[in-house]
């Protein structure tokens, strides 16, 4: 049982490149959520999801955008990468009932 | 902003003593969640207190509940090296599937 799974560990992004970044979960969990992380500002909730298909923002919504084509899988992606998008990313999951998440390693992203 | 602020924002002890975090919170919430985090690692959920309890117990970890102060403590007993990591609250104020709002962690060293 993996639980939640995400790809790539690490990527380095020139300025205006794009990226995609992959979280997929195996516990059938109906709510998926992407953070970042920054030095001494805690977890930030960029997007989330309720359901297949369905998606909303979070706190720091701006240059991302986000999909959920299937249960299992959320992805999260930068059109054009800025130096202030360099940070830890991280994917949740959560199940029905009360809202305890699921975290992936994480994903450190550095935009030169 | 976040709602949860984490006190101390770095604690450093023996390994033996006991380490207590606090978290305070804003606005009225239907539970609180405790999480670890290791070194370059996702979080991990530990324990989960709900508004109508005042304290709760698993393994080494203590948690209390004030709702009238909106504030929590984490309380790990007899300290052991491998407990150093980060540790966060956060807080649900909605039904299943709302978000989570994490503090900005309480850094935690147990020496040897």
């Amino acid at each position: 049982n993996a639980g939640v799974t995400q790809t790539p560990k690490f990527r380095v992004l020139k300025t205006g490149q794009s990226m995609t970044l992959l979280c997929a979960q195996d516990m059938n969990h109906e709510y998926m959520y992407w953070y970042r992380q920054d030095p001494g500002m805690g977890l930030r909730l960029i997007h989330y999801s309720v359901g297949e298909g369905t998606t909303a923002k979070g706190e720091v919504p701006d240059g991302y955008n986000v999909s959920r084509l299937k249960k299992q899988n959320f992805l999260l992606g930068l059109e054009s990468a800025a130096p202030s998008q360099t940070s830890v990313y991280f994917c949740a999951s959560s199940g029905a009932g009360v809202n305890i998440q699921y975290f992936g390693a994480g994903t450190r992203l550095s935009v030169l | 902003s976040q709602q949860g602020e984490e006190d101390p924002q770095a604690l450093s002890i023996q390994e033996g003593e006991n380490a207590t975090m606090n978290c305070s919170y804003k606005t009225s919430i239907n539970n609180l969640q405790w999480y670890r985090q290791n070194s370059g690692r996702g979080l991990v959920h530990l324990i989960l207190i709900r508004s109508n309890e005042r304290e709760k117990h698993s393994g080494r970890l203590r948690v209390t509940l004030d709702t009238s102060k909106k504030s929590s403590s984490l309380l790990i007993t007899a300290s052991r090296a491998a407990d150093t990591a980060s540790y966060f609250c956060a807080t649900d104020g909605g039904s299943s599937g709302s978000r989570l709002t994490f503090g900005e962690g309480t850094q935690l060293t147990v020496n040897p």
